[in-house]
C-alpha cells in the first residue's frame, strides 16, 4: 500500500507570507495527487488535482507542483481565509495526515 | 449544481451496524464514482471506500471487510454499512463524488456537509 506523509504537521505564518507544504508518497504516484483545504466543522474543499491543476474557482495564489513521490502546495501570499488544515490525497484514495496552517 | 446530503442515525451501539445514505441532487449518480470518508474527532481524513454507479466497489483494507457500499440509481442514492462498530468508529462521516475515469483521476470535487456518528451504549 502507498503511504502518504506531509510536512510540516503545523505551520505558523502571517498574512502575506509565502507558505509551502510538502507531501511525499512511499512510491511513485506519477501526478495523481490532489490537495484539499478544510476549515473547522466544514467538509474538505478540493483545491488542486493532478498535482498542479487548479480546481475551478480556487484563487490563483494556490499552486501545486511535483511528480513521482514528492509534491508541494504553495500559497503565494497567505490571506486570512487561508488559515485551515491542508490534506494531500493520492489516486488510490489514501490521504496524508494533514498540515495545519495557523496564525503566527 | 450537484449537492450531496448524508443521512442516518447519529448514535449506534457497540457491535451493531452503522448505516448511512448519501442522496445526490442536482445531477445524476450515473457515470461517476462515489466515496465515503470519515474523520474521527480531532483527527485526519480516512477514506472508507467507493462505488461506481454500476455497483463495483473498492474499500480500505484497514477496515477488515466490515464495509458494504451499495448504490440505488433509481433513488440517486448510495449507502454505507459498517458492521461490528466500536468506539473507534465514532467520527464525522462524509460522502463525496470521486471524479475519475479509466485513465485519469480528478480528486473528490463535491462533498456532503458530513454527519456525526457516535458509537456508544
Amino acid at each position: 500500500d502507498i503511504q502518504m506523509t506531509q510536512s510540516p504537521s503545523t505551520l505558523s505564518a502571517s498574512v502575506g507570507d509565502r507558505v509551502t507544504i510538502t507531501c511525499r508518497a512511499s512510491q511513485s504516484i506519477s501526478s495523481w495527487l490532489a490537495w484539499y483545504q478544510q476549515k473547522p466543522g466544514k467538509a474538505p474543499k478540493l483545491l488542486i488535482y493532478k498535482a498542479s491543476t487548479l480546481e475551478s474557482g480556487v484563487p490563483s495564489r494556490f499552486s501545486g507542483s511535483g511528480s513521482g513521490t514528492e509534491f508541494t502546495l504553495t500559497i503565494s501570499s497567505l490571506q486570512p481565509d487561508d488559515f485551515a488544515t491542508y490534506y494531500c490525497q493520492q489516486y488510490n484514495s489514501v490521504f496524508g495526515p494533514g498540515t495545519k496552517v495557523d496564525i503566527k | 449544481q450537484v449537492q450531496l446530503q448524508e443521512s442516518g442515525p447519529g448514535l449506534v451501539k457497540p457491535s451493531e451496524t452503522l448505516s448511512l445514505t448519501c442522496t445526490v441532487s442536482g445531477g445524476s449518480i450515473r457515470h461517476y464514482y462515489w466515496s465515503w470518508i470519515r474523520q474521527p474527532p480531532g483527527k485526519g481524513l480516512e477514506w472508507i471506500g467507493y462505488i461506481y454507479y454500476t455497483g463495483s466497489t473498492n474499500d480500505n483494507p484497514s477496515l477488515k471487510s466490515r464495509v458494504t457500499i451499495s448504490v440505488d440509481t433509481s433513488k440517486n442514492q448510495f449507502s454505507l454499512k459498517l458492521s461490528s462498530v466500536t468506539a473507534a468508529d465514532t467520527a464525522v462521516y462524509y460522502c463525496a463524488r470521486d471524479f475519475r475515469d479509466r485513465s485519469s483521476w480528478y480528486g473528490m470535487d463535491v462533498w456532503g456537509q458530513g454527519t456525526t456518528v457516535t458509537v456508544s451504549s
